[in-house]
């Protein structure tokens, strides 16, 4: 089946630094890609819409600036989070919607970010 | 956008029981629905999913109901093993291609050997 590949899965940065996550779909191409996050004991809430070839787009109260997304090619996006800070200590999950022989969203494994 | 509540928040049953959770969705265009199960540092896990043609589905244990008129729909657990333990979230979305979908709160199942 479909399969997105997330990476790391656990990072610990220092305040001020910048981390990438990757999300790579195996197999299949991920014209579009979903970036959630994630609090302790509460839900996945979107933070943003990557699509191919084109700009990011950003659920409200998501600054595009400190998380930037890329997605440059139909099997690989990238979520930096930029000039961290504690409180974007979180879990980070991509999903890449159903299409073609892709049934339902596929979901990567997730990335723990504590920023110190 | 769409809106879902999920409950209860907390569930807790004994082994062989079995665990219901409902969740409500507001916008009537949403067409599918799927439930996912979520360990500790894991991604979600779809367990099961229905779309809006369907008003019930069951994989062994598990079913999923679906109330178009309502706005509802439920995740039955028959029999539950220790191993059911987890943190179940239902979530809704317009078609099954563009939009994102849209989670539940959550619930905790725990199952008391």
């Amino acid at each position: 089946g479909a399969v997105v590949s997330q990476h790391p899965s656990r990072v610990i940065c220092k305040s001020g630094t910048s981390v990438k996550i990757e999300c790579r779909s195996l197999d299949f191409q991920a014209t579009t890609m979903f970036w959630y996050r994630q609090f302790p004991k509460q839900s996945l809430m979107l933070m943003a819409t990557s699509n191919e070839g084109s700009k990011a787009t950003y659920e409200q109260g998501v600054e595009k600036d400190k998380f930037l997304i890329n997605h440059a090619s139909l099997t690989l996006s990238t979520l930096t989070v930029t000039s961290a800070h504690p409180e974007d200590s979180s879990f980070y999950i991509c999903s890449a919607p159903p299409g073609g022989p892709v049934y339902g969203y596929t979901f990567g494994s997730g990335t723990r970010l504590t920023v110190v | 956008g769409e809106n879902v509540e999920q409950h209860p928040s907390t569930l807790s049953v004994q082994e062989g029981d079995s665990a219901v959770i409902k969740c409500t969705y507001s916008d009537s265009a949403s067409n599918y629905f799927p439930w996912y199960k979520q360990e500790l540092g894991k991604g979600p896990q779809l367990i099961i999913d229905i779309r809006s043609n369907v008003g019930e589905k069951k994989d062994q244990r598990i079913a999923v109901t679906l109330n178009k008129t309502a706005k509802h729909f439920s995740l039955h657990i028959t029999e539950t093993q220790p191993e059911d333990s987890a943190v179940y979230f239902c979530a809704a979305s317009m078609d099954t291609g563009r939009r994102a979908l849209t989670f539940g709160s959550g619930t905790r199942l725990q199952v008391q050997p």
